[in-house]
């Protein structure tokens, strides 16, 4: 079974500031989905990144950057310029390929401050 | 992009009362639609996986019979709690995976309080 490990239950970075979320992962599977989810307040989750593994280059999303190593099993989540409306919860998840079934986190509670 | 809507937002309802929840897939066929709780404060937890027009694969540890799943259309899944009970208010969130669509979208959830 995937197992997903996020060991910073708790961040905070200064507006304006970078903050790295780490994110390593268990998996026998080569292929397979790495994302990022926000959950702000409202609940909603939202994508703010994925990763193929097949892909060697780190996807990025503006201000969103992952640093993806695959032998270790390891997909960190870079924020540059962070904004007061990043504050949220953040939730590595893990998918394998062609399956439908996605692992989470326990998330990282992430507070911008001004 | 893809839009999933879920019905209601909340619902508070008597214990030993069923309470249903829908989930929609607004502009794209759903072939498969997922379940999940969230407790205050933790991750999401799968509760079951649903294959339109075949019956839910439940985690390990769900009660079928307490969390009933139907998948009836390419659009609509819904969650029955049959007799809820206190310890079932939580936040529930639906997700949907189209055909060829590497992700899944999530429903903005329901949160359920029983009282």
């Amino acid at each position: 079974a995937q197992t997903v490990t996020q060991s910073q239950p708790e961040m905070s970075v200064q507006e304006a500031e970078t903050v790295t979320l780490s994110c390593t992962y268990d998996t026998s599977e080569s292929n397979y989905y790495l994302f990022w989810y926000k959950q702000p307040p409202s609940r909603q989750m939202i994508l703010v990144i994925r990763q193929e593994a097949y892909k060697q280059q780190n996807a990025t999303e503006n201000r969103f950057s992952v640093n993806f190593q695959k032998a270790a099993k390891s997909f960190s989540l870079k924020i540059s310029d962070s904004q007061l409306g990043d504050t949220a919860m953040y939730f590595c998840a893990f998918m394998k390929y062609n399956n439908n079934d996605m692992r989470f986190g326990a998330g990282t509670r992430l507070t911008v401050k001004p | 992009g893809a839009v999933v809507s879920q019905h209601p937002s909340w619902v508070i309802c008597k214990s030993g009362t069923s309470v249903k929840i829908e989930c929609r897939s607004l502009d794209f066929q759903a072939t498969t639609m997922f379940w999940y709780r969230q407790f205050p404060k933790q991750s999401l937890m799968l509760m079951a996986t649903s294959n339109e027009g075949s019956k839910a694969t439940y985690e390990q540890g769900v009660e079928k019979d307490k969390f009933l799943i139907n998948h009836a259309s390419l659009t609509l899944s819904t969650l029955t709690v049959t007799s809820a009970h206190p310890e079932d208010s939580s936040f529930y969130i639906c997700s949907a995976r189209g055909q060829g669509l590497n992700e899944q979208f999530f429903g903005p959830g329901t949160r359920l309080t029983v009282l």
